[in-house]
C-alpha cells in the first residue's frame, strides 16, 4: 500500500489547457511538498505546504493543502510546453530529512 | 555555488556484479540521501548519511551500503546486483534537520 497516492497517473494536455493533479493519502502530516522531474534530472522543489487550507501560488501553478493535512492538489492554468514532467508530492516520515514520495503523475503538454 | 553532482551518468552492469556510485553534495551541506528511482515511480529513500554516519535507512537490503567522507561526499555501493535494481539512482544533500533537499541528476543503472 503506497502511502501517497496520485492521480492521474498520466496526462495529455494541449498547451493552454488547464489541469489539476491530485495527492492523497489516509494519513495526517504536518506538510507536503511538490516536486517536478524532468527526464534526465533530479526532482526539483517547487513548494512546501504546512497548515491545513493553505493555498499557495507559483506563477501559473496553485498548491492546495487539504484542511485534515491529509490530501493536496496542484493546479496549473494555461499549461505550456514547459511544465511537462513528472509532478511528484512528498512527505517527511522517520529522520528529519528522509521524504517519502508518491507515485507521480506525468504530464506531457503539447502545442 | 556548486549544486549536487553524481557520476557516472549512465552505467551498465551484469547480474552478480558490484558497482560504485558517487555524489558530490552542494556546497555546505552536510547530509547526504540516497534514493532508487524505478521507471515509473517515485523515488524510495534507500539510506541517508550525517556526518560521516548512517542516519536512518529504508527498506533495503544489506547488500546496499553507503560511505560519507569528510568533505561530506558519498558513495552508495550496491553488491551481488539484480535485474530490479536498474533503476535511476538519485543522490540529495541537505544542510543538518533541514527538510529542504538538493537532488543531483542521478545514475541511470541498467543491470543484465
Amino acid at each position: 500500500t503506497q502511502l501517497l497516492e496520485q492521480s492521474p497517473q498520466f496526462l495529455s494536455i494541449q498547451e493552454g489547457e488547464n489541469l489539476t493533479v491530485y495527492c492523497n493519502s489516509s494519513s495526517v502530516f504536518s506538510s507536503l511538498q511538490w516536486y517536478r522531474q524532468e527526464p534526465g534530472e533530479g526532482p526539483v522543489l517547487l513548494v512546501t505546504v504546512v497548515t491545513g487550507g493553505e493555498v499557495k501560488k507559483l506563477k501559473r501553478l496553485t498548491f492546495q493543502f487539504g484542511d485534515a493535512r491529509k490530501d493536496s492538489s496542484l493546479h496549473i492554468t494555461a499549461a505550456q510546453p514547459g511544465d511537462t514532467g513528472l509532478y511528484l508530492c512528498a512527505v517527511r516520515t522517520g529522520t528529519a530529512s528522509k521524504l517519502t514520495f508518491g507515485t507521480g503523475t506525468r504530464l506531457q503538454v503539447t502545442l | 555555488e556548486t549544486g549536487v553532482t553524481q557520476s557516472p551518468t549512465h552505467l551498465i552492469k551484469t547480474r552478480g556484479q558490484q558497482v560504485t556510485l558517487r555524489c558530490s553534495s552542494q556546497s555546505g551541506h552536510n547530509t547526504v540521501s540516497w534514493y532508487q528511482q524505478a521507471l515509473g515511480q517515485g523515488p524510495q529513500f534507500i539510506f541517508q548519511y550525517y556526518r560521516e554516519e548512517e542516519n536512518g535507512r529504508g527498506n533495503f537490503p544489506p547488500r546496499f551500503s553507503g560511505l560519507q567522507f569528510p568533505n561530506y561526499s558519498s558513495e552508495l555501493n550496491v553488491n551481488a546486483l539484480e535485474l530490479d535494481d536498474s533503476a535511476l539512482y538519485l543522490c540529495a544533500s541537505s544542510l543538518g534537520g533541514r527538510w529542504e533537499q538538493y537532488f543531483g541528476p542521478g545514475t541511470r543503472l541498467t543491470v543484465t
